[in-house]
């Protein structure tokens, strides 16, 4: 599976939009890229996924770039809830049963 | 019933106690796994279980015992730990046949200290 990296650590305030980058400039053509989160002491929640469209759900939105080597979560309008660890990662379709985590981006937001 | 219940929610237990974690759910998922967590680490899988059967164990010490005794459960059996294997266990399940992430449902975890 291909490696994805994302900022350490971002702040945002509340109500306001979060944007999440990650980069995964190896990714290939049948992998799709999955966000999940991990609010401090639970387990991850997924959030969304997507292959190469832009994609939306209640939690948030997904830009994929045209070239698939970079994505953005966006959380249009953070509450302090939102605040978590922040998790990009590509897998492979009907691949490998692993979900392998990278460091993810520790997201704070701020009243 | 959408969820992932982990027993118990927390465990000390000294380096020569023999304690177990259990972990159900009852989504008809056929495959289940146990992640460990250090602080401020991201999860780390231990066992994956596709239908009952082990297909995945990422080397980890004998000291930890996976069991699948059926497909709504999963135990992982503990036997002369070390301090530093103290950390969050974490228990998850999807359909082993869908392939994609979205269908993993994590439990909240059981916080063990070992002392």
């Amino acid at each position: 599976d291909a490696k994805t990296t994302q900022p350490p650590s971002m702040d945002c305030a509340e109500g306001r939009a979060a944007n999440l980058p990650c980069n995964h400039s190896t990714i290939s053509g049948n992998e799709y890229v999955y966000w999940y989160r991990q609010i401090h002491s639970q387990g991850p929640q997924y959030i969304i996924h997507g292959l190469k469209n832009n994609e939306t759900n209640e939690m948030a939105s997904l830009i994929i770039t045209e070239d698939r080597k970079s994505s953005t979560l966006i959380l249009p309008h953070a509450t302090l809830r939102d605040t978590a660890v922040y998790y990009c990662i590509v897998i492979l379709q009907g691949g490998s049963e692993k979900l392998v985590f990278g460091k993810g981006t520790k997201l704070t937001v701020n009243p | 019933d959408t969820e992932v219940t982990q027993t118990p929610k927390h465990l000390v237990m000294g380096m020569t106690n023999k304690k177990s974690l259990k972990c159900e759910q009852h989504m008809g998922h056929r495959a289940m796994y146990w992640y460990k967590q250090k602080a401020k680490k991201p999860p780390e899988l231990m066992f994956v279980y596709s239908y009952e059967k082990l297909s995945i164990n990422e080397s980890v010490p004998s000291r930890f015992s996976p069991e699948c005794p059926n497909s709504s459960l999963l135990n992982l059996h503990l036997h002369a730990l070390q301090p530093e294997d103290s950390a969050l266990y974490l228990c998850a399940s999807s359909h082993p046949r869908q392939g994609l992430g979205y269908g993993y449902t994590f439990g909240s975890g059981t916080r063990l200290t070992v002392v």
